[in-house]
């Protein structure tokens, strides 16, 4: 089946420090990867994206490339600010027409001070 | 407005009563999705709907129902609400064409 695994965290930062949450997966052939975050009290926003082994996802600072090598999609920020504060998922979904499903990691709670 | 809307955002409601979720999205999507978001459990997908009039099950639907009639309305009806069912619950859409889906802002549902 398909699975995924990030670190669980918590991780508390200060503002200005890099951000690297560790995401790996297991699937059959080559899924879709994706980073989501959801900010407190709010639904899950797609953050990045990467569709195909090498690809690079990218927005608001924070990037990661989909590994098939190792089977990861780590999420990394060079310079985090307080608003970066939210728990962060990592995602997948196959490429297969009768299988729509996302499935998600526990989360990453992201703190990060001033 | 655009997008996904949910509604209620909020629901307190007693055990043994039916309560019934509403999603709604105006993009079209084909998809639709029912998530409930639970500590220590993730995400976990309870029903989806590839069309209208055709749904599935996923990974939790004990004690749900859904329909969909028109391809915007995915409603999630608890038929007879258990203290369990407490979670905040999502739903998503997605493109036909696309892999990534786009979630609703949620609703906290409390069952006393």
């Amino acid at each position: 089946g398909n699975s995924v695994t990030q670190m669980e965290g918590p991780v508390t930062l200060s503002e200005e420090a890099f951000l690297t949450i560790n995401c790996t997966y297991t699937a059959t052939g080559y899924p879709s990867l994706f980073w989501y975050v959801q900010y407190p009290g709010e639904g899950l926003q797609l953050l990045l994206k990467a569709t195909k082994a090498d690809d690079k996802g990218s927005n608001k600072g924070f990037e990661a490339t989909y590994r098939k090598e190792t089977t990861s999609f780590h999420l990394e920020k060079g310079s985090v600010q307080v608003s970066d504060s939210a728990v962060y998922f990592c995602a997948l979904t196959p490429h297969r027409s009768n299988d729509y499903k996302l499935s998600f990691g526990a989360g990453t709670t992201v703190t990060v001070r001033a | 407005d655009a997008g996904i809307t949910q509604s209620p955002r909020y629901k307190i409601t007693e055990t043994g009563r039916q309560v019934t979720l509403m999603c709604h999205q105006t993009w079209s999507h084909s998809y639709m999705f029912w998530y409930r978001q639970d500590l220590g459990h993730g995400l976990r997908l309870i029903y989806y709907s590839a069309a209208a009039d055709i749904t599935d099950k996923g990974e939790v639907p004990d004690g749900y129902v859904v329909s969909r009639s028109k391809t915007e309305n995915f409603p999630l009806t608890l038929e007879s609400a258990t203290r369990s069912q407490t979670s905040v619950y999502f739903c998503a859409s997605r493109e036909q064409n696309s892999y990534e889906q786009y979630f609703g802002p949620g609703t906290r549902l409390t069952v006393t």
